[in-house]
């Protein structure tokens, strides 16, 4: 089936610092793909849905400019998450659209990325 | 607004016995439904989608509209089924997101 991989798989960094999480469609076109955060026991709350070569839509109390999505190429999508802090803690997962006919709105996930801001 | 309620965080059931994992949902128009699995250090995958009306690992889910409601059931409860599973609408329009629900955690004890 289709495969979505996310990197780094885990990540620590200082208050104050960016870091850039990577969403990759491995082996199919994804012309759309979303990030969701999730928090411990806690469901998958969508972030943004990011399209290719247009800007990204964020949900309702998420900051755009706090959380950057990129989304260059049909089978990459990144996020940054800018000016860390620890409340920016979370595990961050993405998943992708296979942009083909047949694909029945499924959405394949990526392995998520666990962010820890010190 | 869209919203998928799962009541029960945690369901403990003995191996062969029957599983249901209830699931509400509240949508105005005519939602579709799906069921994700997350096995222990795995990621999120489909299990079902009521469009198929399918049996997948002997899971089944029937959506009843009336009572808005998608129950995720499987007759005898396997130790492998052991899981979290969360279920999870896509309204109409939207560009395809899903509204996930809390997610309900199986175990299946022997």
């Amino acid at each position: 089936g289709a495969v979505v991989s996310q990197h780094p798989s885990w990540v620590i960094c200082k208050s104050g610092t960016s870091v850039k999480i990577e969403c990759r469609s491995l082996d199919f076109q994804a012309t759309t793909m979303f990030w969701y955060r999730q928090f411990p026991k806690q469901s998958l709350m969508l972030m943004a849905t990011s399209n290719e070569g247009s800007k990204a839509t964020y949900e309702q109390g998420v900051e755009k400019d706090k959380f950057l999505i990129n989304h260059a190429s049909l089978t990459l999508s990144t996020l940054t998450v800018t000016s860390a802090h620890p409340e920016d803690s979370s595990f961050y997962i993405c998943s992708a659209r296979d942009g083909l006919l047949g694909s029945h709105n499924e959405q394949f996930f990526g392995p998520g990325t666990r962010l820890t801001v010190l | 607004a869209q919203r998928v309620t799962q009541p029960e965080k945690l369901l403990s059931v003995f191996k062969g016995a029957p599983v249901e994992l209830k699931c509400n949902y509240s949508y105005s128009g005519s939602p579709e439904l799906f069921w994700y699995v997350q096995y222990s250090r795995q990621r999120l995958q489909l299990l079902l989608r009521h469009i198929s009306r399918e049996s997948i690992k002997g899971f089944t889910a029937d959506l009843n509209k009336g009572e808005t409601s998608f129950h995720l059931k499987k007759p005898f409860a396997q130790e492998e089924d052991s899981a979290m599973y969360y279920c999870a609408l896509k309204g109409q329009g939207g560009g395809n997101k899903l509204t996930f629900g809390t997610g309900t955690q199986l175990k299946v004890e022997l």
